[in-house]
């Protein structure tokens, strides 16, 4: 089966740098991707990583390392509008499988 | 383009109902996806059209689910007969191609079944 591991809360301070690490299992591996949830909206697309290393967007940044089956999103500068739910996600097979989700709160 | 457009973005309708969600996937997007979020199972894909044509649906949790897209700019849901579990946010999404293309999402219908 396919698996996504995040974890569920993570909070920090404005100007912060936050990670938020995934572990997946899956089959058909294709790439990894995050989005962004904020409270009664849709996830919306931040970035994507099929082959290791890492991907800047930003203040944004994705790592992947394929033989670990790992991957994180790096967050720098930390604003309020940040606070948000960040998904990684698998691409495997047959379509994006989410994991359950790493709720961000961000205070002043 | 003005995206995915879901409808209704609320639905609330009792135990036993007829339920039946709308999606217009963006223009040119062959790939068109439902999820439902629910807090205890997050995201979870339904079901996945390529070219209007229904290619994975093992995610439809019973017989009760069942989706078409008849065409490339229209997709419905339809929960018949609607239960309380069903309530969640069923999301749409549609994608260039199942690979490196991002997958847009609409604004969701929120569903509750009394």
């Amino acid at each position: 089966g396919q698996s996504l591991e995040q974890p569920s809360e993570v909070t920090a301070v404005e100007g912060a740098i936050v990670q938020i690490n995934c572990t997946y299992q899956t089959s058909g591996f294709y790439g990894l991707s995050w989005y962004q949830q904020h409270d009664g909206g849709a996830p919306t697309f931040l970035s994507y990583n099929a082959l290791d290393g890492l991907e800047e967007t930003g203040r944004f940044s994705s790592f992947l390392s394929r033989s670990d089956s790992y991957g994180y999103l790096l967050l720098q500068e930390l604003q309020m509008k940040d606070s948000a739910s960040y998904f990684c996600a698998v691409g495997a097979g047959t379509a994006l499988i989410f994991g359950k989700g790493t709720t961000l709160s961000v205070s002043s | 383009d003005a995206g995915v457009i879901q409808s209704p973005r609320h639905e609330v309708t009792e135990m036993g109902q007829e339920v039946t969600l709308r999606c217009k996937p963006i223009s040119g997007h062959d790939y068109l996806f439902w999820y439902r979020q629910t807090m205890m199972r997050g995201l979870e894909l339904l079901i996945y059209f390529n070219n209007n044509v229904p290619i994975d649906d093992s995610g439809m949790p019973e017989d009760r689910f069942s989706a078409k897209m008849p065409n490339a700019s229209f997709s419905t849901l339809k929960i018949q007969p609607s239960e309380p579990r069903d309530s969640a946010v069923y999301f749409c999404a549609s994608t260039l191609d199942r690979g490196h293309s991002p997958l847009h999402f609409g604004n969701g219908t929120r569903l509750t079944v009394t």
